[in-house]
This record gives C-alpha cells, sequence and structure tokens, in this order.
C-alpha cells in the first residue's frame, strides 16, 4: 500500500535557524506531491506541490522543498526560521485513485 | 471565493446523539473529501465523493458513520448515534481534479461527552 513518512515527529529550532523536514513515500509510478501546513488552531493550508517539471519547489513563506525520485524523497527546507513557522507540517502524495495519502506530520516548535 | 466552509465550527454533544457536520466545497470543483483528526490517528481519510457520488468509503469507522453529497455543493457527515472516542476536528476538502489540490475547510471540532 502506497504510504508516507515523516522522519521527526517534533523538531525545537532556534529563530535564524536552517530547517529540513525529511519525507519519504512508497509509491514507484508519477506522483503529486505536497507539503501541508497547519498553524495552531487552524485548518490545513498549502505551503506548495510538485506535479512536474523542476524538482525543486519553492513555496510560500520562504519554504521550499526538493523531489528527488530515485530517493522517493520530498524534502522540506527553510534556510532561516522564524517564530510564526510554529507549526504542524504534513507531507502527503495522491494516490492514483485521488485519495491524498498524509504523513503522520512533524510538530516544529521555533524558539524565539 | 469564500474557500471550502464547514459548519458548526465547533459541537459538544453527549454520547448517544445524533450529529450532523455540513460542508460546503468550493464553486466548480467536482471532488469532496472528508477527514478526521485525532492526536493519536492524525488525518485519516473517511469518504470522498467525485461529481456528488461516494468513490471510496473504506475509511468510515463504523456503521454509525454516513455521508451524502445531494448536490455540488452541499454535503453532509453523520455519526448516529455518537460515542466519546468520535471527538476530533472533521475537516472537509474539495479540488477541482482528482489529482489536483486539495484546499481544507477550517474544521469542525467535535467534543462527545
Amino acid at each position: 500500500a502506497q504510504s508516507v513518512s515523516q522522519h521527526n515527529h517534533h523538531v525545537i529550532l532556534s529563530e535564524a535557524a536552517s530547517l529540513e523536514l525529511g519525507c519519504n513515500y512508497s509509491y514507484g509510478g508519477t506522483v503529486n506531491l505536497f507539503w501541508y501546513v497547519q498553524y495552531p488552531g487552524q485548518h490545513l493550508q498549502l505551503l506548495l506541490k510538485y506535479f512536474s517539471g523542476d524538482p525543486l519547489v519553492k513555496g510560500i513563506k520562504g519554504f521550499e522543498a526538493e523531489f528527488i525520485k530515485s530517493k522517493f524523497s520530498f524534502n522540506l527546507r527553510k534556510p532561516s526560521v522564524q517564530w510564526s513557522d510554529t507549526a504542524e507540517y504534513f507531507c502527503a502524495v495522491i494516490h492514483p485513485e485521488g485519495k491524498l495519502i498524509f504523513g503522520q506530520g512533524t510538530e516544529l516548535s521555533v524558539k524565539p | 471565493d469564500a474557500g471550502v466552509i464547514q459548519s458548526p465550527r465547533h459541537e459538544v454533544t453527549e454520547m448517544g446523539q445524533e450529529v450532523t457536520l455540513r460542508c460546503k466545497p468550493i464553486s466548480g470543483h467536482n471532488s469532496l473529501f472528508w477527514y478526521r483528526q485525532t492526536m493519536m490517528r492524525g488525518l485519516e481519510l473517511l469518504i470522498y465523493f467525485n461529481n456528488n457520488v461516494p468513490i471510496d468509503d473504506s475509511g468510515m469507522p463504523e456503521d454509525r458513520f454516513s455521508a451524502k453529497m445531494p448536490n455540488a455543493s452541499f454535503s453532509t457527515l453523520k455519526i448516529q448515534p455518537s460515542e466519546p472516542r468520535d471527538s476530533a476536528v472533521y475537516f472537509c476538502a474539495s479540488t477541482s481534479g482528482y489529482t489536483d489540490t486539495q484546499y481544507f475547510g477550517p474544521g469542525t471540532r467535535l467534543t462527545v461527552l
């Protein structure tokens, strides 16, 4: 079965530190990949997505992700985090039938 | 566009009562998804519709759960009877294409006492 794995359950960083959140998926075919963010008490919002083309995808708020097909990975990065980036981050992949398969989420806490 | 609209935003009910959650997808979107989020299980897909037709309800936990989409602009998720373990945040999402970006509503926080 298709699955998405996020390596870190909880990441704690200081402001200005660099961020990388790992995401691996199991499906071997063509995939559409997403990162969603959920700020405390809010709904999921799209951070960025990859459908095809340049494997380095830029999203909102300075986030980017790199699709590495050979590694089945879609890691999320940000060079310098801010306190306002404190949130839970979800990697997701679209199943061929249209179901969005989520990873278990990574909680990011940024200390001011 | 107003985005995906869900109501109510918060619902507190007693065990055994019927609960109905409502969702209005983004206009023009033809796929609608219901998710449940809990601390223990994370985000779970319950059911999804395409062109108002249920495609996959394998995520619906029990017969107590049912979902309908009578038209392209409205869907309901019903729990009858509700139980304390149903307490969760229920999200609705819609998309214009099967594999396109899903846009999420604000969620309904359900508490069953």
